[in-house]
């Protein structure tokens, strides 16, 4: 199985703030790697895909990239309503695997 | 507009069985690969099985292989997760969610509201 390693496990951030995320993968999967945001009871919701696809309708702020074992999303300004979980997943092999997840909270 | 929407979740005790369901609308069902994902309480994401869209091809996560079957009745656009021999860490928020393939692994772009599975004596 494709282990991931995903950092940090939360973080805590201003509005208008710079927010970064990183996952690691335990084998290279180019670029097949998704980034999903998930609010407080609600199901996940598809933000990037492909590693930096912006998933249609998904604001602009929020950004991906990377490729083989490392890659960054990044969200450019923070805003009240990105308080939410973060994974990302890989789909390069089965299992399909996600990420532990970035909890962001506003400072 | 596009929905899935997911049902059958309830309390259940170890050992025993449950059926899980998808219905689909708002887009052409047959098209598209399919997928359970849960969730258990305070945890990350868990995926559990997906099936192609013709429904012959399925896999299944090691945690969930030999007790759980992945289905799809297309002329009912429903996706069911049959559950058997239930265990108390397979209490969790089952997501069915769509995947932007047919025939391979991509991203899950389409997701339910969950059902809640609570295997408990």
């Amino acid at each position: 199985d494709i282990q991931m390693t995903q950092s940090p496990s939360s973080l805590s951030a201003s509005v208008g703030d710079r927010v970064t995320i990183t996952c690691q993968t335990s084998q290279d999967i180019n670029n097949s790697l998704n980034w999903y945001q998930q609010k407080p009871g609600k199901a996940p919701k598809l933000l990037i895909y492909d590693a930096s696809n912006l998933e249609t309708g998904v604001p602009s702020r929020f950004s991906g990239s990377g490729s083989g074992t490392d890659f960054t999303f990044s969200i450019s300004s923070l805003q009240p309503e990105d308080i939410a979980t973060y994974y990302c997943q890989q789909y390069d092999n089965l299992p399909l695997t996600f990420g532990g997840g970035t909890k962001v909270e506003m400072k | 507009q596009v929905q899935l929407v997911e049902s059958g979740g309830g309390v259940v005790q170890p050992g025993r069985s449950r059926r899980l369901s998808c219905v689909a609308s708002g887009f052409t069902f047959n098209n598209y690969g399919m997928h359970w994902v849960r969730q258990a309480p305070g945890k990350g994401l868990e995926w559990v099985a997906i099936t192609w869209y013709d429904g012959v091809n399925k896999y299944y996560a090691d945690s969930v292989k030999g007790r759980f079957t992945i289905s799809r009745d297309n002329s009912k656009n429903t996706l069911y997760l049959q559950m058997d021999s239930l265990r108390a860490e397979d209490t969790a928020v089952y997501y069915c969610a769509r995947d932007k393939s047919g025939t391979s692994l991509y991203a899950m772009d389409v997701w339910g509201q969950g059902t809640t599975v609570t295997v408990s004596s």
